[in-house]
């Protein structure tokens, strides 16, 4: 079993829609965890860190389980600039900042 | 201008040859990681390095070499023995420990074997 696992997608939804994505992870120790969005050929870059509580930026909604073992993404108001790859990145306890990268969610909005 | 910067963009091998991808930073944070990225595979991590001097292997560290003479500099060889190393490399770093584990990538070398 791989240690993040995530629906490799493509998610295709229009403009305005609702998506969102679940991530799960195989180390229940693991301490922190982030959504990364990375585009065609390009590097990862920090969307959000997932807290406990839940956290929200604008559109965007992270949520953690920790019982379950599993994030989730929350994408509201689709935007075109939105399609990329979505990575659930898990970091394991005392694992010295070492990330765990799933292998992506890929999310294509169209007009 | 802050930032990390990996060259070159793209980088071509031939088979047999070491290459040495470079990535410096001016954040003056202590961590540095290299990692390599496959299509339809999540980040593999080849060597991190915590403060100048010191490094530690990661999960794929086979047919790879680095050094941290520098705090600002991490290089990465990919040696003749590294049996597929045609890939998208990227260097990121983050703040050392106490941080948030929050880690920052440079734009990345693609590097083709021939």
């Amino acid at each position: 079993r791989k240690e993040v696992e995530q629906d490799p997608g493509p998610f295709n939804v229009p403009e305005g829609a609702t998506v969102a994505f679940n991530c799960t992870y195989s180390n229940s120790a693991s301490q922190s965890f982030f959504w990364y969005r990375q585009d065609c050929r390009k590097e990862p870059k920090l969307l959000m860190s997932v807290y406990s509580s839940g956290n929200e930026d604008g559109r965007f909604t992270a949520q953690l389980n920790r019982a379950s073992q599993y994030i989730s993404l929350l994408i509201r108001d689709s935007k075109l600039s939105d399609s990329a790859t979505y990575l659930c990145v898990v970091t394991p306890f005392g694992g010295y900042n070492k990330l765990i990268f799933g292998a992506g969610t890929r999310l294509a909005v169209h007009p | 201008d802050g930032g990390i910067t990996q060259s070159p963009k793209y980088l071509f091998r031939k088979e047999g040859q070491n290459v040495t991808l470079s990535c410096e930073q001016n954040l003056n944070h202590d961590a540095m990681y290299w990692y390599r990225q496959d299509p339809g595979q999540g980040l593999r991590l080849i060597y991190y390095s915590q403060i100048v001097n010191d490094f530690q292997k990661g999960d794929i560290a086979e047919g790879y070499s680095v050094s941290r003479e520098k705090k600002e500099s991490f290089p990465l060889t990919v040696t003749s023995a590294q049996k597929n190393p045609t890939a998208f490399y990227l260097c990121a770093v983050n703040q050392g420990a106490g941080s948030y584990n929050e880690q920052f990538f440079g734009p990345g070398t693609r590097l083709t074997v021939l």
